[in-house]
């Protein structure tokens, strides 16, 4: 099992107001992603990265950035946040493991952080 | 591209009731598949997985069995208890990204 934090658990911020939320992992995997998660539930991907230096968008588009500089922290910034911003946000860690010809990539999940923008 | 389609919710089920959430996958592949839980106020936690055709995944009375001819992968648990309460997410994937389904809320009442 992996162990991976992210702070803060709940935001609640103003209207243009820069933010950044945390996501560190203590597993050393090498892959993270960012999940936005809609009050229907689904999660839709923002953000991923499958190492330092490495960051790609994800397939809802998303008004945040990422950066991996180092393979343990995965922030997420908002540089003027807004209402539609409001939402459950999920960072997930995953390690590459073969089984023979089968490639599987099990992602464990922080707690989430809610954000709400007024 | 490849998706899971499962059962819509909400459930509704009775305390020792018997469950089933369906899930079905489309892939170009053979992905692995996965059962994530989450509860209220929580992130998903992994609840069991399989990583080809016939496996069975298992966990905490849960159970799902990776069916290649159908394309399936429905969960199950043969006597549900309140705790069991939460919102289940079956999930695809291989090398690269998990697809998620949308999810299905279980709600267990005494």
């Amino acid at each position: 099992e992996a162990d991976i934090y992210q702070t803060p658990r709940y935001l609640v911020i103003g209207t243009g107001k820069k933010i950044t939320l945390e996501c560190s992992q203590t597993m050393g995997h090498d892959k993270m992603y960012w999940y936005q998660q809609d009050p229907g539930m689904e999660l839709h991907l923002i953000h991923y990265s499958y190492g330092v230096n490495s960051t790609e968008k994800g397939d809802l588009s998303s008004e945040s950035t990422v950066s991996r500089i180092r393979t343990e922290h995965f922030p997420l910034t908002l540089e003027s946040a807004r209402p539609s911003h409001t939402s459950q946000y999920l960072c997930a860690s995953s390690e590459s493991r073969q089984m023979g010809r089968i490639s599987t990539d099990t992602q464990y999940f922080g707690p989430g952080t809610r954000l709400t923008v007024l | 591209g490849d998706s899971v389609t499962q059962m819509e919710g909400p459930v509704t089920l009775s305390e020792e009731a018997f469950l089933t959430i369906n899930c079905t996958y489309t892939a170009t592949g053979y992905p692995s598949l996965f059962w994530y839980v989450q509860y209220p106020g929580e992130g998903l936690q992994l609840l069991l997985k399989a990583t080809k055709a016939d496996d069975k995944g298992s966990n905490k009375g849960f159970e799902a069995t990776y069916r290649k001819e159908t394309t399936s992968f429905h969960l199950e648990k043969g006597s549900v208890q309140v705790s069991d309460s939460a919102v289940y997410f079956c999930a695809g994937g291989g090398a690269n990204n998990l697809f998620f389904g949308t999810g299905t809320r279980l709600t267990v009442i005494p």
